[in-house]
């Protein structure tokens, strides 16, 4: 089924660990995206990209690397994990009638 | 980037009808409203988009008025499987646009 794929599903990494989260849609959406979501909360931009080539900050990049490596797949990089990134990380990507959302990683940091 | 206003909890029983009105004074020119609903250990899914009046399909309806500064979800006769997190966003219809979401409604449905 088309959609967005993301890996791996569930994560746990020690303190100071990097680890990078995939994400691919096979959609042909030019607009990617990374959000994270605490527990009780909405979403969080982290990072997008508007097309192949191009990446933004959102609104909590900080510990976080991005990389659009072609127009289907972005990754998302934590360097130097710490447990404030324990979180529900989701990847999106969009044509013009609304986001298409991955299922998820959950990611917890000890 | 328009900012939205919903109300953080609403309850529900079966069969009845549901409306969830957002609030986004700040919405401009391009902007088009999005509703999307959330289940627990899941991704966001997208239900409805309008820019004005009325728009509907198979699961929701969507009322815009003539000022475009709120915006009301319709679920028509709720079941269980409705509840969930609902989430209204605004944002430019430009491929570039990037959605701020807000804490959404969480919609409880009892028997």
């Amino acid at each position: 089924n088309a959609g967005v794929t993301q890996t791996p599903k569930f994560q746990v990494l020690k303190t100071g660990q990097s680890m990078t989260l995939q994400c691919a849609q096979d959609m042909n959406h030019n607009s990617m995206y990374w959000y994270r979501q605490d527990p009780g909360m909405g979403l969080r931009l982290i990072y997008y990209s508007a097309s192949e080539g191009t990446t933004d900050k959102g609104e909590v990049p900080n510990g976080y690397n991005v990389s659009r490596l072609n127009k289907r797949e972005f990754s998302l990089r934590l360097e130097s994990a710490a447990p404030s990134q324990t979180s529900v990380y989701f990847c999106a990507s969009t044509a013009l009638r609304g986001y298409t959302f991955g299922s998820g990683t959950r990611l917890t940091v000890v | 980037l328009a900012k939205t206003t919903q109300p953080i909890s609403m309850d529900s029983y079966e069969g009845q009808e549901v409306n969830i009105t957002c609030s986004h004074n700040n919405i401009a020119t391009n902007d088009y409203i999005t509703w999307y609903q959330q289940f627990p250990s899941q991704g966001p899914r997208f239900i409805i988009q309008g820019y004005k009046t009325k728009v509907t399909n198979e699961v929701a309806s969507l009322f815009i008025p003539a000022d475009r500064k709120s915006s009301t979800l319709s679920l028509p006769r709720v079941s269980l499987s409705d509840t969930a997190v609902y989430y209204c966003l605004v944002g430019d219809m430009d491929s570039s646009y990037k959605l701020i979401f807000g804490s959404g409604t969480r919609l409880l449905v009892r028997p």
